[in-house]
C-alpha cells in the first residue's frame, strides 16, 4: 500500500536498541494520551496510552512517559525489532471526550 | 474476531464524480468515527457517531462531505463532487462505549481524485 508517511521525520536504530520517539503536544486541556503504531497501508494501531494523572505507564517493551509541564510526550521501545518499523504518531484528546487529535508521526526504521 | 473493515481499499474517480466508502464497525460497537489522513500527516477527525445519529460532524470539511449510519452498524461516508483535494486515506474507527479514546481502526479506503 502507499507509504503514510514519505515527509515525516525519521528516526534510524540498530536492532536490539533502544528507541526513543518524541512527541510535543498541543492542547493544555488534553488529560488523555495515546501512542499509535502505523505500518504501510494499514490504520493505526493502538500501542499504549497514558492519563494526565500520570507522568509514566509500561508496556510489554514500551513505555510512555509525560511531561505536563512542557506538554512533552515520548514513547521508548525496548530492544528493538524489525517489526517494530512503521510510522509512529502520537494523540491527544483535547477539551473532548471521544475526538482524537493526532500529531504529524514519526517514521521508525530499524536496521538489522 | 473481526476487526474494523473498510471498502473499498483502493478507489480512484474523476473530479466531479460522487463517490461512497463503506465502514464495517467491530460488532456491537455503539460509537464509530471517521478521520482523513492526507500522506505524511497523522489523522484528522471528520465525524462521531453515537448509535445512529451523528454526535459531532464538526470535522467535515464542507457540505459536500456527508455520512450516516441508518441502523446503527455500517456507515458510509458520501462525498459529492469531488476535488482533487479530497484525495486522501478515509480511516473509520470504531468503540465499544460511546465516547470512548479506546478506538480500533480500519485499514482506511485510500481515494485518488484524478
Amino acid at each position: 500500500g502507499e507509504s503514510v508517511g514519505l515527509h515525516l521525520p525519521t528516526l534510524s536504530v540498530q536492532e536490539g536498541d533502544n528507541s526513543i520517539i518524541n512527541c510535543a503536544y498541543s492542547n493544555s486541556a488534553s488529560d488523555y494520551f495515546i501512542w499509535y503504531k502505523q505500518e504501510s497501508g494499514k490504520g493505526p494501531q493502538f500501542i499504549i496510552d497514558i492519563r494526565s494523572n500520570m507522568d509514566k505507564r509500561q508496556g510489554q517493551r514500551v513505555t510512555v512517559l509525560l511531561n505536563k509541564t512542557v506538554k512533552h510526550l515520548s514513547l521508548q521501545i525496548a530492544a528493538t525489532q524489525p517489526g517494530d518499523s512503521a510510522v509512529y504518531f502520537c494523540a491527544e484528546n483535547g477539551d473532548s471526550s471521544y475526538k482524537l487529535i493526532f500529531g504529524s508521526g514519526t517514521r521508525l526504521l530499524v536496521r538489522p | 474476531g473481526a476487526g474494523v473493515s473498510q471498502t473499498p481499499s483502493n478507489k480512484v474517480t474523476e473530479k466531479g464524480k460522487y463517490v461512497e466508502l463503506r465502514c464495517d464497525p467491530i460488532s456491537g460497537h455503539t460509537a464509530l468515527y471517521w478521520y482523513r489522513q492526507s500522506l505524511g500527516q497523522g489523522p484528522e477527525f471528520l465525524i462521531y457517531f453515537q448509535g445512529t445519529g451523528a454526535a459531532d460532524d464538526s470535522g467535515l470539511p464542507n457540505d459536500r462531505f456527508f455520512a450516516v449510519r441508518p441502523e446503527g452498524s455500517v456507515s458510509t461516508l458520501k462525498i459529492q463532487r469531488t476535488e482533487r483535494g479530497d484525495s486522501a486515506v478515509y480511516l473509520c474507527a470504531s468503540s465499544l462505549e460511546a465516547g470512548s479514546y479506546e478506538q480500533y481502526f480500519g485499514p482506511g479506503t485510500r481515494l485518488t481524485v484524478t
